[in-house]
């Protein structure tokens, strides 16, 4: 499986500021999306990162707030804008080798982000 | 509408017996279901998956039960260890646009292991 990494693992943070989370994957692979895990909840999928173009974004999540990018095949960055307490969660970024999901994704260690 | 849902929130279990866990979900085209474990500070770790044109996959110490029938899924620990200790979560894979698909999670089941 691919070795994933995130930055920050975590990072407090002041309502109105932004913060741009990065995940770098030792490997080449196909599909990239980013996760919000609230705390104490299960994961919901933000987006899917694609290289070269717009991320896909899921229903009730948008790019303003949520801006991506995918410049390459091995990172991805995800950016909370104008943050408030609302967003403290955990941001996870997977990633997964088949278009049609029908194979496992690998999960980062997540960025834990506290809006105060 | 599409929905993935765990039955028990949490599961209590003694050192050394079985653990099953559930989940239920609601899209009859999903075609492919994976389990993950979370522990406390890191991301969910890939624990075992199953097709739809299967009705049971066995790894080490796990196996995961697919009933299409009911929409059911399982995931069964034997001889459960401190070390299991953690959220489970279910996943299905819902098919999007573009032939594209993507992981629907459950709510989770947090196990606990007693000594």
């Amino acid at each position: 499986s691919a070795v994933i990494s995130q930055k920050p693992s975590r990072d407090i943070c002041q309502r109105g500021t932004s913060l741009t989370i990065q995940c770098q994957v030792d490997s080449q692979v196909t599909m990239m999306f980013w996760y919000r895990q609230q705390p104490g909840q299960s994961l919901t999928l933000i987006a899917t990162a694609n290289q070269g173009s717009e991320a896909t974004y899921e229903s009730g999540f948008v790019i303003d707030k949520f801006p991506i990018s995918r410049p390459n095949l091995t990172f991805s960055t995800l950016t909370v804008s104008n943050m408030s307490p609302e967003d403290s969660s955990i941001y996870l970024c997977s990633v997964g080798n088949d278009k049609r999901g029908r194979e496992t994704q690998y999960f980062g260690p997540g960025t834990r982000l506290l809006v105060l | 509408g599409e929905s993935v849902g765990l039955h028990l929130p949490t599961l209590s279990v003694q050192e050394g017996d079985n653990s099953i866990i559930n989940c239920a979900y609601s899209n009859s085209a999903s075609d492919y279901f994976i389990w993950y474990k979370q522990e406390s500070g890191k991301g969910p770790q890939f624990i075992i998956d199953i097709r739809s044109n299967m009705d049971k996959r066995q790894g080490q110490r796990v196996t995961v039960l697919l009933n299409k029938t009911v929409k059911h899924l399982s995931l069964q620990i034997a001889a459960t260890q401190p070390g299991d200790s953690a959220v489970y979560f279910c996943a299905e894979n819902i098919k999007g646009s573009s032939n594209t698909g993507k992981l629907i999670f459950g709510q989770g089941t947090t196990l606990q292991v007693k000594p």
